[in-house]
């Protein structure tokens, strides 16, 4: 167990709609990570928020936003959602700035699937 | 984009047996990471090793790394069943870690 929370586990939408995922990070870590992992892929990085600022950005579309919030818990989001949105989301906190920070703790992750 | 690149795709071996994968990254790193992920769910830190570090020992886990041919090798000993996940290697870029493909290792009982 590594401290660190997702919810929803599983949930289905529809193309066009709206999403929100979140995640509460391990005590004391003021940095949460989101990944997108397609099934049979490695996890590819979406953005990263360090004290409530996105500090960094993958080569995700602006549809994808996030935010981080005072506790360092967060949330994202995804809008006007797309069929290749299908895929595992994981959060992954840990502490310090940008690559650093040294070892992620993962969530179990959110699976959403778009029909 | 993967930075990393695991090798091989998939690895099947006898439970006791020693298991080898490699992961080869393309630009300089601070240091590299080694992860498994039981099916479908979250990923799980094994070893961290830096850049000015050649060899790390965890249990039965050994990392190597080369920053001149940028390869690093995770290997497994005496294998269990127990052992069968998907192994991701993750090197740091900037503000971020980038993941490889994966290896995904069977350990037969």
């Amino acid at each position: 167990e590594t401290g660190v929370t997702q919810s929803p586990t599983h949930l289905i939408k529809t193309r066009g709609q709206q999403v929100t995922l979140r995640c509460s990070s391990q005590s004391g870590h003021n940095t949460v990570s989101w990944y997108q992992q397609a099934l049979g892929q490695g996890p590819q990085f979406i953005f990263q928020y360090y004290r409530e600022e996105e500090n960094g950005r993958g080569n995700f579309p602006p549809r994808f936003s996030g935010l981080q919030f005072p506790n360092y818990s967060s949330e994202l989001n995804v809008n006007a959602l797309e069929l290749d949105d299908s895929a595992l989301y994981l959060c992954a906190s840990s502490f310090g700035q940008g690559a650093n920070t040294g070892e992620l703790f993962f969530g179990e992750g959110s699976r959403l699937t778009v029909l | 984009s993967q930075q990393g690149e695991e090798d091989p795709q998939a690895l099947s071996i006898q439970e006791g047996e020693n298991a080898t994968m490699n992961c080869s990254y393309k630009t300089s790193i601070n240091n590299l990471q080694w992860y498994r992920q039981n099916s479908g769910r979250g990923l799980v830190h094994l070893i961290l090793i830096r850049s000015n570090e050649r060899e790390k020992h965890s249990g039965r886990l050994r990392v190597t790394l080369d920053t001149s041919k940028k390869s690093s090798s995770l290997l497994i000993t005496a294998s269990r069943a127990a052992d069968t996940a998907s192994y991701f290697c993750a090197t740091d870029e900037s503000y971020k870690y980038i993941f490889g493909t994966g290896t995904r290792l069977k350990v037969l009982a």
